[in-house]
């Protein structure tokens, strides 16, 4: 019964330094999403996913890549760490059929850049 | 563009009483979707009701009921016997009926409910 899952939980990082931020969900769902949450703020899209092998930018998407080679995954990454990333980050998926178009999210990932 | 508005930062119920979570939207679409999200301490984001908005009746869930009025652009929320497991931040999320599933969410409304 995972769901969505995302690793790390939490992690520090120094400015100018790379990771990547996974995701992975185990309900064959075609749509996947990232979003980041600022303190006191809502979630703002950072890249979506259709489908494996397609992306697309969302609202905030500068500083980010993502890649989409399975339905599975859906992993984030960072090249060039700065502190205004500092942020809770966010996977969601989401079923294709028209009226099951809610989001299944993961627990988050705490990410300080210093 | 569709934006969504909460207006309330903070708000507070004392358990077993009803509480109402405002949340307004702006959107050209006709139709849609609406949702409210719970967001507790654990950050696991869960929903916790859905609002087809070609559906005029209004959704219920459990202690949950939305007041939907689509042409004032309105969408609360009310908790009815608020519980001490209720404390928790809740968003307002539109999504539109077609495309890419897209959620355009709130700022959000942090609640604690009082012993």
């Amino acid at each position: 019964n995972a769901g969505v899952t995302q690793t790390p939980k939490f992690r520090i990082l120094k400015i100018g330094q790379s990771m990547t931020l996974q995701c992975t969900q185990d309900m064959n769902h075609n749509y996947m999403y990232w979003y980041r949450q600022d303190p006191g703020m809502g979630l703002k899209l950072i890249y979506y996913s259709v489908g494996a092998g397609i992306t697309d930018k969302g609202e905030v998407p500068n500083g980010y890549n993502v890649s989409r080679s399975t339905t599975e995954d859906f992993p984030l990454r960072l090249e060039l760490a700065a502190p205004s990333q500092t942020s809770v980050y966010f996977c969601a998926s989401s079923p294709v059929e028209l009226g099951k178009n809610i989001q299944y999210f993961g627990a988050g990932t705490r990410l300080s850049v210093l | 563009a569709q934006t969504v508005t909460q207006s309330q930062p903070e708000m507070s119920v004392q358990e077993a009483e009803t509480v109402t979570l405002s949340c307004t939207y702006d959107t050209s679409e006709n139709n849609y979707y609406l949702f409210w999200y719970k967001q507790p301490p654990s950050r696991q984001m869960i929903l916790v009701i859905r609002q087809e908005a070609y559906k005029q009746q209004n959704a219920t869930e459990n202690r949950f009921s939305v007041n939907f009025q689509k042409a004032a652009k309105s969408f609360s929320l009310k908790i009815s016997d608020s519980q001490l497991g209720d404390t928790a931040m809740y968003f307002c999320a539109f999504m539109k009926f077609s495309g890419t599933y897209k959620y355009i969410f709130g700022t959000g409304t942090r609640l604690k409910v009082l012993a």
